[in-house]
């Protein structure tokens, strides 16, 4: 079984559409997060979410939007691509382990914006 | 600002030790971790870090200075699975994950 599953794993698509990322974990946990992880291979936090709040990342363009329908759910939408979004986003969730905040990735989804 | 610093790139033999370092200026600290990363894969984690000393875990060490604001990864008995980027993240004092840009290891046979 897929502990945090993201569909798709590759997107391709032209600069100005709107396109979706899903998320969906099944272990339970708390807090899902978005992160992007440029071609210099730095992850970025984009937001961090559990049932009471979401935390967004400051520098995140508004064209960047979180969805969560539930728990176990965190969608990212993104409107008006363009060039630089290309990268690979990785989707996590996170439970606390003896005082670490443990954080389980999805297998990431490629955006390539042409 | 918030800085991690890791090597780019190390290159080592199968069989060998190889130490990967990792310095860290950060507002605050709760804890340094250690993730592994295959290339096209995510990444896992390998390690937790809160107090200074050394943490064992099979072939895998990690070390935490925290007056240092050093850390390093141990890898003992190197494999050819091995080869992958490892990354080093610090939580700050608002418990927000700082993470380096990772070092790639390559394992020679």
């Amino acid at each position: 079984d897929t502990a945090v599953s993201q569909t798709p794993k590759y997107l391709v698509t032209q600069m100005g559409n709107d396109k979706s990322i899903k998320c969906e974990q099944n272990l339970g946990h708390d807090t899902m997060y978005w992160y992007k992880q440029d071609s210099k291979k730095f992850l970025k936090i984009m937001f961090s979410y559990n049932n009471k709040e979401l935390i967004i990342n400051e520098t995140v363009p508004n064209r960047f939007s979180p969805k969560s329908p539930d728990k176990a759910h965190l969608n990212l939408h993104i409107n008006s691509l363009e060039l630089g979004d290309s990268a690979v986003y990785f989707c996590a969730s996170s439970q606390e382990l003896s005082g670490a905040n443990v954080l389980t990735f999805g297998a990431g989804s490629r955006l390539t914006v042409l | 600002g918030q800085n991690i610093d890791q090597p780019t790139e190390m290159t080592a033999t199968e069989g060998a030790i190889v130490q990967i370092n990792c310095t860290y200026q950060t507002s605050g600290f709760n804890g340094l971790f250690w993730y592994q990363q295959h290339a096209g894969e995510a990444p896992t984690f390998l390690s937790y870090n809160v107090l200074d000393g050394l943490e064992e875990k099979g072939r895998f060490s990690s070390f935490l200075s925290r007056s240092k604001g050093y850390s390093y990864l141990l890898l003992k008995e190197l494999q050819m699975k091995d080869s992958a980027s490892y990354l080093c993240a610090v939580r700050d004092s608002n418990y927000q994950l700082i993470w380096g840009a990772g070092t790639k290891l390559i394992i020679k046979p």
